[in-house]
């Protein structure tokens, strides 16, 4: 099993529809991020969190909800999205002590892949 | 703030030949700096960074990178190339007090036999 954890691996919505991604880092990181990926394009930062608190929330349109219950666990929500929508979503993790340094490298997911139709 | 630019999206090499990714980086701060791997189908993992210290920095499967401050650069070499190095490399830099971590454009690199 690896570090981080993402399902579904793949999933298909409609413009309508409301689902949830979710991701599991059993690494006893205290930060977790979401990442999308998208062709040709760098990775955009959605949102950050450090000991469940966000700290990070990078312009993301209010169809993308994120939920940190526990420093293990980060949920994106997803609501009434758009065809451009449609990428990787990856899920990473850090393990920072005290104040954020930026050392810490980040652990991926294997991302899932999303296609609104 | 900081970007990164990644000179070649796409590098063709043959098996064996030595090879160069390019990165530079801006940034009105001090930062880390890191070269991600990302296999098919498969997130990305850590090849090597450079915190401080020696500006040569070694990685996991014979990489290393060169950090070279008066240019900006933080290219990634390798002396001898396989076929199972085909993949996607992603420089990456991350300002030393903050969770924000800047990725470039990535380079698919592709090693034919």
């Amino acid at each position: 099993e690896t570090g981080v954890t993402q399902t579904p691996r793949h999933l298909v919505m409609g413009m309508t529809n409301k689902k949830s991604l979710k991701c599991e880092q059993h690494l006893g990181h205290n930060a977790m991020y979401w990442y999308k990926q998208s062709a040709k394009k760098p990775l955009e930062l959605m949102f950050v969190y450090n000991f469940k608190e966000q700290t990070e929330n990078n312009s993301v349109p209010s169809r993308f909800s994120p939920e940190c219950p526990n420093s293990s666990h980060l949920f994106l929500h997803l609501h009434t999205l758009q065809p451009e929508d449609s990428a990787l979503y990856l899920c990473a993790s850090s393990r920072h002590e005290g104040r954020a340094t930026g050392n810490s490298p980040l652990h991926f997911g294997n991302g899932t892949r999303l296609t609104v139709t | 703030a900081q970007s990164v630019t990644q000179l070649d999206s796409q590098v063709p090499v043959f098996e064996e030949a030595p090879v160069e990714l390019r990165c530079n980086y801006s940034s009105s701060v001090s930062v880390y700096l890191f070269w991600y791997v990302q296999y098919p189908n498969q997130g990305l993992q850590l090849l090597l960074k450079y915190l401080s210290g020696s500006t040569l920095v070694k990685g996991i499967n014979g990489f290393e990178a060169e950090f070279n401050k008066s240019q900006t650069s933080f290219h990634l070499r390798k002396p001898s190339v396989h076929i199972s190095d085909t993949a996607e490399y992603f420089c990456a830099v991350t300002d030393t007090g903050g969770f924000k971590t800047i990725f470039g454009a990535g380079t698919r690199l592709f090693v034919k036999a």
